[in-house]
């Protein structure tokens, strides 16, 4: 049973507008939640993450939105751009026991010129 | 890549043999972690340690192993490789338990 769930396999968006990819989970002792990058043949690399004391945290264009009562976040691109095409992962842990994340499957993400 | 190596990069072998992964960080960073990568799964974390010679199961830890004698060095052994143990495997170091960095991964393929 997968406690993080990113339901859309894919997501296809055009250069300048916004990118959303979602992700839900289950487990209501999440409270640290990431997004990772990953291209081809490299590792994931870190993005950005939010703890669950807030709703919204934002990096340059990413901002992450998290409303627990939902048990959804979202990762927002704005604008997009082709560099951004990748595939992205949710995570989530326990912070008490913070090694251990646990991640979603991944959306493909391709953004058009 | 935050000063992370896994090695081999790539490596093919036979159902039955034994297999080990190296992961070498230069961050002197205090966790480190093995995950593996598989299509509809995400990356699931197999093993990982809190320092020399600490280490604890992560979720899927069955048929592998991990040693840690040195800050710098994590390895991952499969004992009697399984063709279900065909995957991609990434290592990851953190100084504090997150975010964790990952090393480009080593692709395993068990005939």
């Amino acid at each position: 049973d997968q406690q993080v769930k990113q339901n859309s396999p894919s997501l296809s968006v055009q250069e300048g507008r916004i990118s959303i990819l979602n992700c839900d989970y289950t487990n209501s002792m999440f409270d640290y939640f990431l997004w990772y990058k990953k291209y081809p043949a490299e590792g994931p690399t870190f993005l950005i993450s939010i703890s669950s004391i807030k709703d919204k945290n934002e990096d340059g264009r990413f901002t992450v939105f998290l409303n627990k009562s939902a048990k959804h976040l979202s990762l927002h691109i704005v604008p997009s751009q082709p560099g951004d095409s990748a595939v992205y992962f949710c995570a989530a842990s326990v912070t008490e026991y913070g090694n251990k994340l646990v991640f979603g499957a991944g959306t493909i993400l391709r953004v058009k010129s | 890549d935050a000063g992370i190596t896994q090695s081999p990069r790539h490596k093919v072998t036979e159902t039955g043999t034994p297999v080990t992964l190296r992961c070498h960080q230069t961050e002197n960073h205090r966790y480190m972690y093995w995950y593996r990568q598989d299509p509809g799964h995400g990356l699931r974390l197999i093993h990982y340690s809190y320092g020399v010679k600490d280490t604890d199961k992560g979720e899927v830890s069955d048929g592998y192993s991990v040693s840690r004698s040195k800050t710098e060095d994590f390895l991952l052994t499969l004992e009697s490789a399984t063709s279900s143990q065909t995957s991609v495997y990434f290592c990851a170091i953190s100084e504090s338990p997150t975010p964790q960095h990952f090393g480009d991964g080593t692709r395993l393929s068990i005939l």
